[in-house]
């Protein structure tokens, strides 16, 4: 069965620097959720979208953005990156309100 | 302020043993979900629990959700070391679209 497919994996930025993260839902799913796990850490809300429009906002910094396309793929941009900024990005998906399915993660490390 | 208390949050057992792992909040939910998350990797969802008192069971794995819909339990039965890793409560506190607050996990090591 299809997952959620995430990209890149990895990324390595420096301080100041911008960076844009890509999730794609699994096929018909509706809803797409950003999440930031921080080393030794729970994932923390950032922001979701339900049907191409914002649905709710979470802990996610005003330097951060995103969206979601007509084709339900989503794009979480992040600009002025500071050290803090490193962890791991998790996007996750569902159809209806029903259970969030995640993906494997983009790795953002900033020096 | 954790929403989610989840216990304990480090546990190392031997192989054979059974565990009880917790998640216990005031609040209500109208779900609750456990993941399991391997180091590196997304968390991966092995089961969600919508009604008050509702256990389900997943082979060795037994899941319950309290009665008030505001804690629950994942019960280990002949832990292995296949079973190790890290395991995530986390709950919906309205129904649909709403995102997940997690617990801060527990970190179970079988050893053989």
């Amino acid at each position: 069965a299809a997952g959620v497919i995430q990209s890149p994996r990895h990324l390595i930025k420096e301080k100041r620097e911008t960076a844009t993260l890509k999730c794609y839902p699994i096929p018909r799913h509706d809803t797409v959720y950003w999440y930031q796990q921080g080393p030794g850490q729970d994932p923390q809300f950032l922001i979701s979208f339900y049907e191409k429009m914002q649905s709710d906002k979470g802990s996610i910094p005003d330097r951060f953005s995103a969206q979601q396309f007509s084709d339900y793929h989503s794009e979480l941009n992040m600009s002025s990156l500071e050290l803090g900024d490193s962890a791991l990005y998790f996007c996750a998906s569902s159809f209806g309100g029903n259970e969030q399915f995640f993906g494997p993660g983009t790795r953002l490390t900033v020096l | 302020t954790q929403l989610l208390e989840q216990s304990p949050q480090f546990l190392s057992i031997q192989e054979g043993e059974n565990l009880t792992v917790y998640c216990n909040s005031s609040s209500v939910f109208s779900s609750l979900q456990w993941y399991r998350q391997e180091p590196g990797e997304g968390p991966v969802l092995l089961v969600t629990v919508v009604t008050g008192g509702e256990v389900k069971k997943l082979k060795r794995l037994t899941f319950q959700f309290g009665d008030a819909r505001k804690d629950s339990s994942l019960h280990i039965t002949a832990a292995q070391p296949g079973d190790t890793g890290l395991y995530l409560c986390a709950g919906e506190r309205n129904s649909g679209n709403t995102p997940l607050v997690f617990g801060k996990g527990t970190r179970l090591s079988v050893i053989a």
